[in-house]
């Protein structure tokens, strides 16, 4: 149980483009979404907080007109990288949890984003 | 400020041997502390959740302690296998609304 997608496994867009990103949780509902950010060989970079039904949080020095989040229900959160530009191709990571305060969380699979 | 810091950035082991990896915190009071598993390319893999009043937990090969007030955790795989390689990465919640922070991971190479 407790399984996350992601679509589309990776992604190649031209500058200026926008790409959607979804994050589904298959077998649980998640009030709570997160999403995180990887450049090669670092950490998670924790991005935003996405509430369903509310608007996300985002982190400290995260642009939330440039990453759009929609938690349109307790199973989907979507992640639009709005004009997107070469600085901005990441692994891009979500994850939820089954709604229990201190449970784990399950993360998707990624999605890696590469901008020419 | 706040830091997670994890000792080694990549370590190289002999099978067989038992290895330790070490997440050092400063300026967090967690209530629990978290280890994950990741391979090249995917997404972290849960391993571990300890929490604040626990001082060691146990999963088959491995074992997690958490020392609340050396602010510190230790990850031990015991009997270690070529399919333990991977970065093993803590994490750990920064106060409410299950927000975790990582650490910049441990790459752990183990050799046959």
């Amino acid at each position: 149980g407790a399984v996350v997608s992601q679509h589309p496994s990776r992604v190649i867009c031209k500058s200026g483009t926008s790409v959607k990103i979804e994050c589904r949780s298959l077998d649980f509902q998640a009030t709570t979404m997160f999403w995180y950010r990887q450049f090669p060989k670092q950490s998670l970079m924790l991005m935003a907080t996405s509430n369903e039904g509310s608007k996300a949080t985002y982190e400290q020095g995260v642009e939330k007109d440039k990453f759009l989040i929609n938690h349109a229900s307790l199973t989907l959160s979507t992640l639009t990288v709005t004009s997107a530009h070469p600085e901005d191709s990441s692994f891009y990571i979500c994850s939820a949890n089954p709604n229990r305060v201190g449970e784990t969380q399950y993360f998707g699979p990624g999605t890696r984003l590469l901008v020419l | 400020s706040q830091k997670i810091e994890q000792n080694s950035e990549a370590l190289n082991i002999q099978e067989g041997k038992t290895v330790t990896l070490t997440c050092n915190y400063t300026n967090y009071s967690p209530a629990y502390l978290q280890w994950y598993r990741q391979d090249p390319g995917r997404g972290p893999v849960f391993l571990l959740l300890i929490r604040e009043n626990e001082k060691e937990k146990r999963k088959e090969r491995l074992k997690v302690t958490f020392d609340t007030t050396l602010k510190q955790s230790l990850f031990h795989i015991t009997a270690s296998q070529p399919a333990d390689s991977a970065t093993y990465l803590c994490a750990l919640d920064s106060g409410g609304y299950n927000k975790l922070i990582f650490g910049a991971g441990t790459r752990l190479a183990v050799h046959p």
